[in-house]
């Protein structure tokens, strides 16, 4: 079974601020890990994934994110925040096998003070 | 332009009518799947279909009912015996072992009362 918690169901930041969003996640196998973003009434858009390899994923809009295996964590960060960063974001976890379930997080709301 | 389209973007419908929404994609995935999303639960699975005319309950069936007939469509159908139906509904699609990630299409807010 895998699951995933969201640290933080709601988040505030000045715009300029560093951006730390945190997931911690739970798998019986090497997970895939991926990071949504949604704006309101609207689906969700890929951030940023880690399958294998490299373990600082880099994605869109500045953002990125290190899978640390020791500590099951996939934490999403952004150096400088934007208004236009104000948006729910969706931590998701993937088993590698053949069908490929995703679990997804309670989401994280960020809002951006200007 | 690939992608996935779903209509309509918003649908009312009064308690005890069936309604049907549509999902359509055009990325020649293998998979799609439907998910309901409520505030400050996430996204639940509701259905997924891995290859055409087969499909798999996902965690909350109950209440749905889907058809796969075509790769390209996944309608998902809210039944009257659905006791909770007002959400957002979000349909996927993917392709597993090739892209990992899911693409999503923009949504149907469904309203019944």
């Amino acid at each position: 079974a895998q699951s995933v918690t969201q640290l933080g169901s709601h988040v505030s930041v000045s715009e300029g601020a560093l951006v730390l969003l945190r997931c911690n996640y739970s798998s019986s196998v090497p997970p895939y890990l991926f990071w949504y973003v949604q704006y309101p009434n609207q689906g969700l858009q890929l951030l940023l994934k880690y399958t294998t390899g490299a373990t600082l994923v880099k994605g869109i809009n500045g953002f990125e994110a290190e899978f640390k295996k020791s500590e099951t964590s996939f934490h999403l960060t952004k150096p400088s925040a934007h208004m236009s960063d104000a948006a729910e974001y969706f931590c998701a976890v993937s088993d590698s096998g053949g069908y490929q379930k995703v679990t997804f997080g309670i989401g994280t709301k960020l809002q951006v003070i200007p | 332009d690939g992608g996935i389209t779903q209509s309509p973007k918003y649908l009312f419908r009064k308690e005890g009518q069936n309604v049907t929404l549509s999902c359509e994609q055009n990325l020649n995935h293998d998979a799609m799947y439907w998910y309901r999303q409520d505030p400050g639960q996430g996204l639940r699975l509701i259905y997924y279909s891995q290859i055409v005319n087969d499909f798999q309950k996902g965690d909350i069936a109950e209440g749905y009912s889907v058809s796969r007939e075509k790769k390209e469509s996944f309608p998902l159908t809210v039944t009257s015996a659905q006791k909770n139906p007002t959400a957002f509904y979000l349909c996927a699609s993917s392709t597993p072992g090739r892209d990992y990630e899911q693409y999503f299409g923009p949504g149907t807010r469904l309203t019944v009362t």
